[in-house]
């Protein structure tokens, strides 16, 4: 079955750092985003990403974090400058439609600490 | 404000019966809802979908109840097993133009041998 893959699956940077993750999401699918998920924590929105721009981004998603597909396989999440609640897992999903009834799959996450 | 809940953090059943997980959310006519299965450390991964004009979804020993007078979806697993032990996600798409998955915090199920 196809899935999403993510790299690093654990990450550790100094506060203040760029962390860039990567995600490579299934072939066929147009919609991408990004999760994340504090520890103990529910699973929160980032941002959705369609035809080469953000297609809708939530609260969280401030300047510090960007998104690019550099080519035509990877998905990638920026965060510039990374402080200590930044720690997070962080899930990249991928669907193949928008529309009402699509399944998103998710990536195995990976997990970010800021020291 | 929307809000989606899922009444118990932690379930704990006896291997074989039937779990019963509840997920309510308020201020909102959701088209469809959503249960996940997650596993310490991994992402979530689909289940079913319930669409607002089914009552009721099945998948082997899976089914899934949707109320959209009582804003309320239960998630029932019979016969269950060991295996089925994990953190059960319930989630609605908040709006008909917007792209976001909103989650409850889910609930953990341990089925105990």
């Amino acid at each position: 079955e196809p899935e999403v893959t993510q790299t690093p699956s654990h990450q550790v940077t100094q506060m203040g750092q760029e962390v860039i993750l990567r995600c490579v999401p299934i072939s066929n699918h147009l919609y991408f985003y990004w999760y994340r998920q504090i520890l103990g924590q529910k699973v929160e929105f980032l941002v959705s990403f369609y035809n080469n721009e953000i297609s809708e981004k939530s609260e969280i998603f401030d300047d510090q974090f960007s998104v690019e597909r550099p080519d035509g396989s990877n998905f990638t999440l920026k965060i510039r400058s990374t402080k200590l609640e930044d720690s997070a897992m962080y899930f990249c999903a991928s669907s193949d439609s928008r529309g009402s009834g699509n399944t998103i799959y998710f990536g195995e996450g990976s997990w970010l600490t800021v020291v | 404000s929307q809000k989606i809940e899922q009444n118990s953090e932690a379930l704990n059943i006896q291997e074989g019966k039937t779990a019963t997980l509840t997920c309510n959310y308020t201020n909102y006519s959701p088209a469809y809802l959503q249960w996940y299965r997650q596993d310490p450390g991994r992402g979530p991964v689909f289940l079913l979908l319930i669409r607002e004009n089914e009552k009721e979804k099945r998948k082997e020993r899976l089914k899934v109840t949707f109320d959209t007078t009582l804003k309320q979806s239960l998630f029932h697993i019979t016969a269950s097993q060991p295996a089925d032990s994990a953190t059960y996600l319930c989630a609605l798409r908040f709006g008909a133009g917007s792209y976001q998955l909103t989650f409850g915090k889910g609930t953990k199920l341990s089925v105990i041998p």
